[in-house]
């Protein structure tokens, strides 16, 4: 199984609506991270989990709230959003243990629209 | 990381070998050049990396100068399904980087596979 599983696929909330998105994969990757992208920009780094522990947050606000329960697993919790936080969210894995580096396995996304 | 210039868009003919170029002058000696590439309303997919030596897999070959700081990206026989936005990006190995990959995407060249 080399796949990482993103759902939904599409979401659409109003901007009192609290939603999470999901994240899993099983291939024993021990790194998760979540992206942000734009329509017609590259993917920007949010956040990134290392052995379930947060490693990085990129200065993302607040109202986004990540989730590492278990090492197969990552969720992005939704909260109070802006419309300008429409967006193609993006979930990846790597594994460590190469020592010519690694590559990201990302998932298709979840087209977010916020009204 | 060492930045990366690439153009912002390319055609090629389907069947021909498409020959995508990546600029890296300020590049470090423990730094790889990854390639990734994006289909419509999809994730990211790795293609290849490599240190200084060329590389070749079932998807693409690598070429990097021998100063380092250039490198291209070669389909051999381009497809329609091969339309896509191709991401250069150059950052270091495992080893260097804590266990996981603080990947950032560039503007990347949008490759556009005529009939």
């Amino acid at each position: 199984d080399t796949e990482v599983t993103q759902t939904p696929k599409h979401l659409v909330m109003g901007m009192t609506n609290k939603k999470s998105l999901k994240c899993e994969q099983h291939m024993g990757h021990r790194a998760m991270y979540w992206y942000k992208q734009k329509a017609k920009k590259p993917p920007e780094l949010m956040f990134v989990y290392s052995y379930e522990k947060l490693s990085i947050n990129e200065s993302v606000p607040s109202r986004f709230s990540p989730e590492c329960p278990n090492s197969s697993l990552l969720n992005l919790h939704l909260h109070a959003l802006q419309p300008e936080d429409s967006a193609l969210y993006l979930c990846a894995s790597s594994q460590r243990g190469t020592a010519q580096g690694e590559k990201l396995f990302f998932g298709s996304g979840t087209q977010l629209s916020v009204l | 990381d060492a930045k990366t210039t690439q153009p912002p868009s390319m055609d090629c003919a389907e069947g021909r070998a498409a020959n995508l170029p990546c600029n890296h002058s300020t590049i470090s000696g423990n730094e790889y050049v990854y390639w990734y590439r994006q289909i419509h309303s999809q994730g990211p997919q790795y293609i290849i990396h490599g240190l200084k030596n060329n590389e070749t897999n079932e998807m693409a070959s690598l070429i990097i100068t021998e100063d380092r700081k250039s490198s291209t990206l070669i389909l051999p026989h381009a497809t329609l399904r091969d339309t896509a936005v191709y991401y250069c990006i150059v950052r270091v190995g495992l080893q260097n980087s804590g266990g996981y990959q603080k990947v950032t995407f560039g503007t990347g060249t949008k490759l556009q596979v005529i009939p």
